[in-house]
């Protein structure tokens, strides 16, 4: 398996609250990427990054934000949650921008 | 713009029947093609995937997959589903030009295998 951590791994939430999700890998991969899944759309892509200080917005980006400082981080912040962002997050790495590998996911509940 | 449709959300098969769960793309560039497979509360896995040569891919766990360009699918097939290949099966496309390769994943195909 790919060197992909998350943390935390869930988490419950009040609306309104910030909340920071962490990827960690040990693999050296430049690109990052972070995705949401829910029932019936499968993963949607929120954000990504092909390098340090480098990211770009995905298809579902609105009220996330991201940060990569380090090639072996990539932080997923959303800075007031709502319900709609109850949802399971996953990480995922790629080196030459063909195939992802995925992280365990974090499974976030917003109450 | 790119998009994937999985044509069914749920398969029951019983244990050593075959199975083909179906893939259709939509992109106006060419694309690379993945299957994924999701076990419960796990993350994704890569089962298969077509980047360029031969259109009929081996994958991990007796999976094969065919890329058809005239019919723009990529289905997925198994002679002979295992109780353990019960999961949530993931086709998933990305623009072959694009260097960040942003995946555009289909709704999901839940396969059960019964004995």
């Amino acid at each position: 398996d790919a060197g992909i951590t998350q943390s935390p791994r869930h988490k419950v939430t009040e609306t309104g609250t910030p909340v920071t999700l962490r990827c960690h890998q040990t693999e050296n991969h430049r690109y990052m990427y972070w995705y949401r899944q829910d029932p019936g759309h499968g993963l949607r892509l929120i954000h990504y990054s092909y390098g340090v200080k480098d990211t770009d917005k995905g298809e579902v980006s609105d009220g996330y934000s991201v940060s990569r400082s380090k090639t072996e981080d990539f932080l997923l912040t959303l800075e007031s949650a709502t319900s709609s962002q109850t949802s399971v997050y996953f990480c995922a790495i790629s080196d030459r921008g063909s195939e992802q590998y995925f992280g365990p996911g974090t499974r976030l509940t917003v109450t | 713009a790119q998009s994937v449709t999985q044509l069914d959300s749920q398969v029951p098969v019983f244990e050593e029947a075959p199975v083909e769960l179906r893939c259709n793309y939509s992109s106006s560039v060419s694309v690379y093609l993945f299957w994924y497979v999701q076990y419960p509360n796990q993350g994704l896995q890569l089962l298969l995937k077509y980047l360029s040569g031969s259109t009929l891919v081996k994958g991990i766990n007796g999976f094969e997959a065919e890329f058809n360009k005239s019919q723009t699918s990529f289905h997925l097939r198994k002679p002979s589903v295992h109780i353990s290949d019960t999961a949530e099966y993931f086709c998933a496309v990305s623009e072959r030009l694009s260097t960040a390769s942003k995946l555009t994943f289909g709704t999901g195909t839940r396969l059960q295998v019964t004995l």
